[in-house]
């Protein structure tokens, strides 16, 4: 079975201070992951995804998240957070071609909030 | 118009009422999908369907039912409301990669 663990549930930044949100993952085989982000009232949008190649990718409004296998995570960065970042941030693993029938699994969340 | 569109954007219904919350797409793909998300909980799968023919049970179908009733149109019914089931409803999409998906904005479902 797929999961992924988001280990905060909310954390407060300064404006201008950089960011790191945590997410591992628990999947069968290489994982296809991706972040997406809510903001209040809101859909949810995805920032960026992984399927292969380069561990390091990059997404919208600056982010980017690397995936680390031996240690299954794919954490999101931000080296200087904006206040409109303040929102509820999701990743979530599987999906994709090679998954066969599955859908997409969420982690819980987390909240970023914005000092300024 | 958006990609993904759900009715009602917001609902209350009483315990034991039926409700049917509606998802239609623009995108063309044939994979939908139906989450409930709760506080703390994020976003747990209902339903999902890889095309007409093609529908699957997410974690928590209990209390659900679905219908595609077309490629472009999925939608979710409670049969009999209870408290529990008030959440944020959100219906998405998918091609056959499903590398990414479109989602709605949400219906705000509250149940008293």
């Amino acid at each position: 079975a797929q999961s992924v663990t988001q280990p905060d549930i909310h954390i407060t930044v300064s404006e201008g201070a950089s960011l790191e949100l945590r997410c591992n993952y628990s999947y069968g085989a290489t994982p296809y992951l991706f972040w997406y982000v809510q903001s209040p009232g809101q859909g949810l949008q995805l920032l960026l995804k992984y399927f292969s190649g380069d561990t390091l990718v990059q997404g919208i409004k600056g982010f980017e998240a690397e995936f680390k296998r031996s240690q299954s995570s794919f954490n999101l960065r931000k080296p200087s957070v904006h206040w409109s970042d303040a929102a509820e941030y999701f990743c979530a693993v599987g999906g994709g071609v090679d998954t066969g029938r599955r859908a997409l699994t969420f982690g819980s969340g987390t909240r970023l909030q914005v000092q300024p | 118009d958006a990609d993904v569109t759900q009715t009602p954007r917001n609902r209350i219904t009483k315990t034991g009422k039926r409700i049917m919350l509606e998802c239609s797409q623009t995108k063309g793909h044939d994979r939908m999908y139906w989450y409930r998300q709760d506080p703390g909980l994020g976003l747990r799968l209902i339903y999902y369907s890889f095309d007409v023919k093609d529908i699957n049970k997410g974690e928590i179908s209990d209390g659900y039912s679905v219908s595609r009733q077309a490629q472009a149109k999925f939608s979710l019914s409670l049969e009999s409301a209870i408290p529990n089931q008030t959440a944020l409803y959100f219906c998405a999409t998918s091609d056959l990669r499903g590398d990414g998906y479109t989602f709605g904005s949400g219906t705000r479902l509250t149940v008293v």
